[in-house]
Parts: structure tokens; C-alpha cells; sequence
């Protein structure tokens, strides 16, 4: 079956260091992705979303970049903090389906090194 | 905004035992989500609702679970008899029809069957 997935489970950063997470998506027709944060013990956290007519998106020290031609997706987080510790997720949608449900992958831990 | 509220944060039960979890979701939001997550298998969903009506119930496990939405600001997810494997974290999730699908989560339950 399609699913959403991540190259790697774990990346440790120093502090100040740029962060990047990665994910690769199978479905073809997802045309909406989102990036969720999770830190122990929470929910997870919207942190921003990209719909594929559109290949990079920035945010407050965050930028997604969507490659549609190799269906990956990527995280960037600039001068990575201690409290950007945390797991990341992407997940992947249909915006123009009936359905409503997000595919999750399966998350990167990032850790932040003093 | 309170945000999705669930309750109770953790739970632990002998197995056997009837476990109920509960959620009120962002007020205003015509959509809910119920997901588990394990190490093992991620964030699962379980099952949503659209307008307090069932849309997808593919997700849940086995008639064990069961999930009711009576009105607009409340769900329970049921499990009856509770085992072992259920052990996991339970997410409620809510999110706004529209032209994006955000979707924003509680802070889960943390639930140990022993």
C-alpha cells in the first residue's frame, strides 16, 4: 500500500546548527502535507503546512520544501534550539477527496546537543 | 481557545476492565479524530467523525473499541474488555472543513492495561 515514510528515525544537531528533516511520500495524488512537532509527554503540534502547487514554503525559522518529481519532503529549522528537541512528523492528504484523513509517517527524533 | 481537551491523562486498569476516554474538541470544528500511537505501529487512526456522525471506522481494532460523538463538543472512546495490547497513547483530534485539513490534537491519555 502507499505510505508516508522517513529516511531517518534519529538526528542529533548542535545548538545553533541547521536542521534537516526529511520524509518521502508514495502517493501521488497527496497534494497537501503537513509538518506536525511532537515533544514528550504532548500532542502533536502543527507547525506549517505546503500544498503541492507550491514547492517551498517559509515559516518562523522553519521552511518545508516539497520535491514532487522524487516525492520527498523536507524540514528545515534554522539555528536549532534545545526546545526544538522533539519528533517530527509528516503526513500526507488529498484536499479535493471526501476523505479528511492525514497519512502519518513515522517520525524523526531530533535532539539537540548543547 | 482551550484547545482539544482530553481526559483523563493517564489511566491504568487490570485487564478485563471496561476503559472509557473522553474529548471535547475545539469548539466550532466539524471534524474529530480518535488515534493510538505505540512505539511499535506510530499514530494510528482509529476512526472520525464528521458533523458528530461516523465517517471511517476502518481503523478500530475489533469490537472491543467502540466510539460514540452525542453532540458537537464531546466523544468517548470505549474499550470493553480492556487487554494488555491496548496499551498505547490515545490521541483526540479535531480540525475545521475548509480548504485545509489541519488537523489539532489533545494532549492524549496515556493508557497501561496490566
Amino acid at each position: 500500500g502507499e505510505s508516508v515514510g522517513l529516511h531517518l528515525p534519529t538526528l542529533s544537531v548542535q545548538e545553533g546548527d541547521n536542521s534537516i528533516i526529511n520524509c518521502a511520500y508514495s502517493n501521488s495524488a497527496s497534494d497537501y502535507f503537513i509538518w506536525y512537532k511532537q515533544e514528550s509527554g504532548k500532542g502533536p503540534q502543527f507547525i506549517i503546512d505546503i500544498r503541492s502547487n507550491m514547492d517551498k514554503r517559509q515559516g518562523q525559522r522553519v521552511t518545508v520544501l516539497l520535491n514532487k518529481t522524487v516525492k520527498h519532503l523536507s524540514l528545515q529549522i534554522a539555528a536549532t534550539q534545545p526546545g526544538d528537541s522533539a519528533v517530527y512528523f509528516c503526513a500526507e492528504t488529498y484536499s479535493s477527496g471526501s476523505a479528511r484523513q492525514l497519512t502519518f509517517g513515522s517520525g524523526t527524533q531530533l535532539t539537540v546537543l548543547p | 481557545d482551550a484547545g482539544v481537551i482530553q481526559s483523563p491523562r493517564h489511566e491504568v486498569t487490570e485487564m478485563g476492565q471496561e476503559v472509557t476516554l473522553r474529548c471535547k474538541p475545539i469548539s466550532g470544528h466539524d471534524y474529530l479524530f480518535w488515534y493510538r500511537q505505540t512505539m511499535m505501529r506510530g499514530l494510528e487512526l482509529l476512526i472520525y467523525f464528521n458533523n458528530n456522525v461516523p465517517i471511517d471506522d476502518s481503523g478500530m481494532p475489533e469490537d472491543r473499541f467502540s466510539a460514540k460523538m452525542p453532540n458537537a463538543s464531546f466523544s468517548t472512546l470505549k474499550i470493553q474488555p480492556s487487554e494488555p495490547r491496548d496499551s498505547a497513547v490515545y490521541f483526540c483530534a479535531s480540525s475545521l472543513s475548509g480548504t485545509k485539513n489541519i488537523q489539532y490534537f489533545g494532549a492524549g491519555t496515556r493508557l497501561s492495561v496490566l
